[in-house]
């Protein structure tokens, strides 16, 4: 059975400091990798994906992969308080066209 | 973009009775998820079509859950009879390419 695991949190950072999230998946046979934000209440919403090994930067989220580790991270940059959200990681085998398997998310805490 | 369209928003019924949500997908989108997101369970993939066809439906619980999507701007996940562990918020997705899939706003199901 394919699992997504994240620390659940709550990940605590002040504004302005870097928060860093992490998630491990089980399935070698990942392919496709993505981020997802989902605030209180509302719906998850794509932030960001990665196929390749390596850094991928957009704005102030930066997602890294390294695939023999079976690691996918994200870091946000300059955290603002609107950052405030429960980060979901979620993997397929294959692109986006393949029902995602997501982690439990972790709860980010920006603090003023 | 409108999005994908989800309807109810909200739903109240009592156990026993039949429930059917709806989902309208983005224009030109060619798969569509269906979802369950639980605070236990997270988000669980229940169901997905590629150009309206299901690929994928392991992940519904039972019997008592079908999905249709007569055509592709339109899908049904209908539970028949509904029970109380069957609240949640379902939420409908879909992608075209491989970066990505799209929520809808979802729909909070209570059965009491």
């Amino acid at each position: 059975q394919k699992e997504v695991e994240q620390n659940s949190g709550p990940l605590s950072v002040p504004e302005g400091a870097i928060a860093s999230l992490n998630c491990t998946y089980s399935d070698r046979g990942s392919q496709s990798f993505f981020w997802y934000r989902q605030y209180s209440g509302k719906s998850p919403e794509l932030i960001m994906f990665i196929y390749s090994n390596g850094d991928k930067e957009d704005g102030r989220f930066t997602a890294q992969l390294n695939k023999a580790s079976q690691y996918v991270s994200l870091l946000i940059r300059d955290s603002q308080p609107s950052d405030s959200a429960t980060y979901l990681c979620a993997v397929s085998e294959g692109g986006g066209a393949d029902g995602l398997t997501f982690g439990k998310g972790t709860h980010l805490i920006i603090q003023p | 973009d409108a999005g994908v369209i989800q309807s109810p928003r909200h739903e109240v019924t009592e156990m026993g009775q039949e429930v059917t949500l709806r989902c309208k997908p983005i224009s030109g989108h060619n798969s569509l998820f269906w979802y369950r997101q639980t605070m236990m369970r997270g988000l669980e993939l229940l169901i997905y079509f590629n150009n309206n066809v299901p690929i994928d439906d392991s992940g519904m619980p039972e019997d008592r859950f079908s999905a249709k999507m007569p055509n592709a701007s339109f899908s049904t996940l209908k539970i028949q009879p509904s029970e109380p562990r069957d609240s949640a918020v379902y939420f409908c997705a879909s992608s075209f390419d491989l970066h990505g899939a799209f929520f809808g706003q979802g729909t909070r199901l209570t059965v009491v």
